[in-house]
């Protein structure tokens, strides 16, 4: 079955330290790649998102990586700020009864220490 | 930017009344999206519409019915509320019909209360 992992366990990091996420997917073979940051009560933020030819992503202090050997994205907040505290979404393009839209992930939230 | 409205943050309702939640976009984007987020399930698409009077059903569609008479609105509705269609609603846009080459754009949400 088709599966998008992210971790369930918040992830606690001291400031200034880089915060480091890991979307894993199972049975899907997306062209495309999007991160989306959700506050609580709030809809989810578009990111970034990385073409499945693309190794690497930057965005100010983030990173995005795709490996689509390894069927992984990494999320990397360098510098992380209390105000990076958030969950965050992956989500990657799927077919579905022959539509092709965005499937996501559950979230992995991250809490900044300050 | 794009803004995506939605037209009640809290509801709350009676078990059994038609429910409508509304979603306006302002950027002219042909795809619209309605989602429901639980807790421990994520976000489960319900509804899709990729062009006007044009919808798709999604994951999971029972309970529940759309319609999209203008480009820029996009109505949810629940034609018998169940208490177990409490949840966060949210709409969202995009431009493109390639799902997944472009952002979607969501609004803030409504929080369905059933009782």
């Amino acid at each position: 079955s088709q599966k998008i992992e992210q971790n369930s366990e918040a992830l606690n990091i001291q400031e200034g330290k880089t915060a480091t996420l890991t979307c894993n997917y199972t049975n899907y073979s997306p062209a495309y790649l999007q991160w989306y940051r959700q506050d609580p009560g709030r809809g989810p933020v578009f990111l970034l998102l990385i073409r499945e030819n693309e190794k690497e992503k930057r965005k100010e202090r983030l990173k995005v990586t795709f490996d689509t050997t390894l069927k992984q994205s990494l999320f990397h907040i360098t510098a992380s700020q209390p105000a990076d505290s958030a969950t965050y979404l992956c989500a990657l393009t799927a077919w579905f009864y022959g539509n092709n839209r965005l499937a996501f992930g559950k979230g992995n939230q991250v809490v900044v220490i300050p | 930017d794009v803004k995506v409205t939605q037209s009640s943050r809290y509801l709350v309702k009676r078990t059994g009344e038609k429910v409508f939640l509304e979603c306006v976009q302002d950027m002219d984007h042909e795809n619209m999206f309605w989602y429901r987020q639980d807790p421990g399930l994520g976000l489960r698409l319900i509804y899709f519409s990729y062009d006007v009077k044009m919808k798709e059903k999604g994951d999971i569609p029972e309970g529940y019915s759309v319609s999209r008479e203008k480009k820029e609105r996009f109505s949810l509705i629940l034609e018998s509320a169940s208490t177990n269609q409490t949840s966060m609603y949210l709409c969202a846009s995009s431009l493109g019909t390639s799902g997944g080459r472009y952002e979607q754009y969501f609004g803030p949400g409504t929080r369905l209360t059933v009782t």
